[in-house]
């Protein structure tokens, strides 16, 4: 296991529901990422937090949420999705050291399913 | 714009047979370049990191190379497994500037192993 966490794995939900997910590291590490991937598609960045504070959101539709209460837990909350979204939502985590792009350690992953 | 291409999109070789997935990149200016392996259903795990200086990098039966003038890199299997099916997916950074780093993402190659 890479330390990083994720609940649940798999989800299906339709597009009115409202559910989240959660991701915790237990790295110590200062900086916690959302990503999507989709099928033949490229990891897509979606948010960054660094030391709880958001410091990207990649033009990602409001009907995603990030929500990081402390340094070792992030949430994405989920609200009116569309089909489209479904995808395979990982959770990152590293250190960002001045000078120098630490690793990322990956979560494994929650299979989310839009009908 | 920052590009990172992997070669081929998919593969198929028997078990105990060696293979060479590629990675072509134009990020600059460069800071260096991981090979991820990502098992179906799990997030990725950092296989080998290379900085601008090394054109080697081991780890076990895989084996990482990297020509910075080209910005050409390649992972060699060797005797590959069965448990070496997966996908293969190269990530590039930048050089560090401040907070943040976005990295860049390839598709990925997918290997699959047959006995």
């Amino acid at each position: 296991e890479t330390g990083v966490t994720q609940t649940p794995r798999h989800l299906v939900m339709g597009m009115t529901n409202k559910k989240s997910l959660k991701c915790e590291q237990h790295l110590g590490h200062n900086a916690m990422y959302w990503y999507k991937q989709s099928a033949k598609k490229p990891l897509e960045l979606m948010f960054v937090y660094n030391f709880k504070e958001q410091t990207e959101n990649n033009s990602v539709p409001s009907r995603f949420s990030p929500e990081c209460p402390n340094s070792s837990h992030l949430f994405l909350h989920l609200h009116t999705l569309q089909p489209e979204d479904s995808a395979l939502y990982l959770c990152a985590s590293n250190q960002i050291i001045a000078g120098a792009t630490d690793t990322q350690y990956f979560g494994p992953g929650t299979r989310l399913t839009v009908l | 714009k920052n590009q990172v291409e992997q070669s081929p999109q998919s593969l198929i070789i028997l078990e105990g047979k060696n293979c060479t997935l590629q990675c072509n990149y134009t990020v600059s200016p460069f800071s260096n370049l991981r090979w991820y392996k990502q098992d179906t259903g799990r997030g990725p795990v950092s296989l080998t990191i290379m900085t601008f200086s090394e054109n080697t990098k081991s780890n076990g039966r895989y084996t990482a190379t990297l020509d910075a003038d080209t910005k050409q890199s390649s992972l060699h299997i060797t005797a590959s497994q069965l448990s070496d099916s997966a996908s293969y997916i190269c990530v590039v950074s930048p050089t560090y500037s401040g907070g943040y780093q976005k990295v860049t993402f390839g598709t990925g190659t997918k290997l699959q192993v047959i006995p």
